[in-house]
């Protein structure tokens, strides 16, 4: 069975501070890693994913992710943060086999202060 | 491009009725899935359907049930509601030929009084 941890159901920095959110995994096969942003009252926008290949990944409006399999960590972070950052971020695993079914984190709401 | 479209938006109902939500997937995707996420929680895989069949399930009892129709889209229906089920329920979609992550939509807010 696969689970996902994310430390801080509520994090809060300063615009153009460093975010930094964490995400631990666990997974017995080689895991797809992904990233999603939710707005208040709207669905999932996918911020980037990790399947093969290069271990830092990077996806839209500056995020980024690094997969590190000896901590089975996938933090996401993000060198300043913005207003509109403000939002409920998910991370989520799946094993890559047939049906890929996503397993969620309960989520980190992320708050950006002036 | 559309992207995944649900309906309604919003619905409420009483407990013990049923309900049907419905979904479009994005054009040119093949797979739907469909997840629960109550308020303040991680959303949870209902299950998925491809080529008109279910091929897998979470962890949800027989009340939930759902169809894949030959134009991919898909519906979920829920019988003797309760108020647990009270969530928002998103659709996605995958297109074929490798999972390189869902596209969803915006989901129904279902509120069972």
């Amino acid at each position: 069975a696969q689970s996902v941890t994310q430390l801080g159901s509520h994090v809060s920095v300063s615009e153009g501070a460093l975010v930094l959110l964490r995400c631990n995994y666990s997974s017995s096969v080689p895991p797809y890693l992904f990233w999603y942003v939710q707005y208040p009252n709207q669905g999932l926008q996918l911020l980037l994913k990790y399947t093969t290949g290069a271990t830092l990944v990077k996806g839209i409006n500056g995020f980024e992710a690094e997969f590190k399999k000896s901590e089975t960590s996938f933090h996401l972070t993000k060198p300043s943060a913005h207003m509109s950052d403000a939002a409920e971020y998910f991370c989520a695993v799946s094993d890559g086999n047939a049906g890929n079914m996503l397993t969620f984190g309960g989520g980190t709401r992320l708050m950006v202060k002036p | 491009d559309a992207g995944v479209t649900q309906s309604p938006t919003h619905l409420i109902k009483t407990r013990g009725q049923q309900v049907t939500l419905r979904c479009s997937p994005k054009s040119g995707h093949d797979t739907v899935s469909w997840y629960q996420q109550a308020l303040g929680q991680g959303p949870q895989f209902i299950f998925q359907y491809y080529e008109e069949e279910e091929r897998q399930r979470g962890n949800f009892p027989d009340r939930f049930s759902g169809h894949q129709f030959p134009n991919y889209s898909s519906e979920l229906n829920v019988n003797a509601l309760l108020l647990g089920d009270s969530a928002l329920y998103l659709c996605a979609s995958t297109p074929p030929g490798g999972f390189y992550g869902y596209t969803f939509g915006s989901g129904t807010r279902l509120t069972v009084v």
